[in-house]
């Protein structure tokens, strides 16, 4: 079955650490998203990529990194310069401006 | 004052009954998405529209490109259409504003 992959689920980080949140797909896509949802707001865009190589920032990119050097895969690094990571993290694809979603991944702060 | 607002907030309803989730935005755009999200938190697209209207099984989805106004509706609302509803515009898919969401509960 085609789609996008996340994971873990679940994620806990200490202070001063980085983590890194998967994101796999399958569909073939070029477009890839990543988004930070809080509770009672909008999903944020924090980056995204529309080629391989090649990534730009959103509107949340402070804090975080990424990188595209797969077609296929497209990680997010939350790094210690993030001081509030704790959120519902969804990774999604495009195609046609149809988005795809991951299931996401809960990251909170030990 | 958000650029995409959802109403309502919250919403309960009755197995069967008809039910209406409003989306307003004061942005120019070029398409409105709607969007499902369960319990476990994936998101799935329902519609993408730039006008009219669309239908897929019990769900229709109308915009007014004048009024800058989208609605979604679920005909004959069943529980399993429990969710967390969304609307996002925009213009290319990396400009989208999205809403906070319309928490759906159909009960039996």
């Amino acid at each position: 079955d085609g789609g996008i992959t996340q994971s873990p689920k679940y994620l806990f980080r200490k202070e001063g650490q980085n983590v890194t949140l998967s994101c796999e797909q399958n569909l073939n896509h070029d477009a890839m998203y990543w988004y930070r949802q809080d509770p009672g707001q909008g999903l944020r865009l924090i980056y995204y990529s529309q080629i391989v190589n090649d990534f730009q920032k959103g509107d949340i990119a402070e804090g975080y990194s990424v990188s595209r050097e797969k077609k296929e895969s497209f990680p997010l690094t939350v790094t210690s310069a993030q001081k509030n990571p704790t959120a519902f993290y969804l990774c999604a694809s495009s195609f046609n401006e149809k988005l795809f979603f991951g299931s996401g991944t809960q990251l909170s702060v030990l | 004052k958000n650029e995409v607002e959802q109403s309502p907030q919250n919403l309960t309803a009755q197995e069967g009954e008809f039910i209406t989730i409003n989306c307003s935005y004061s942005v120019g755009i070029s398409a409105l998405h709607w969007l499902q999200q369960h319990p476990g938190g994936g998101i799935v697209s329902l519609f993408m529209l730039s006008s009219g209207k669309k239908k897929h099984g019990r769900l229709i989805a109308t915009i007014n490109i004048q009024e800058k106004h989208s609605s979604l509706h679920i005909t004959a609302s069943h529980p399993r259409d429990s969710a967390v509803y969304i609307c996002a515009g925009g213009g290319a898919t990396n400009k989208l504003i999205f809403g906070t969401g319309t928490l759906l509960a159909v009960q039996p």
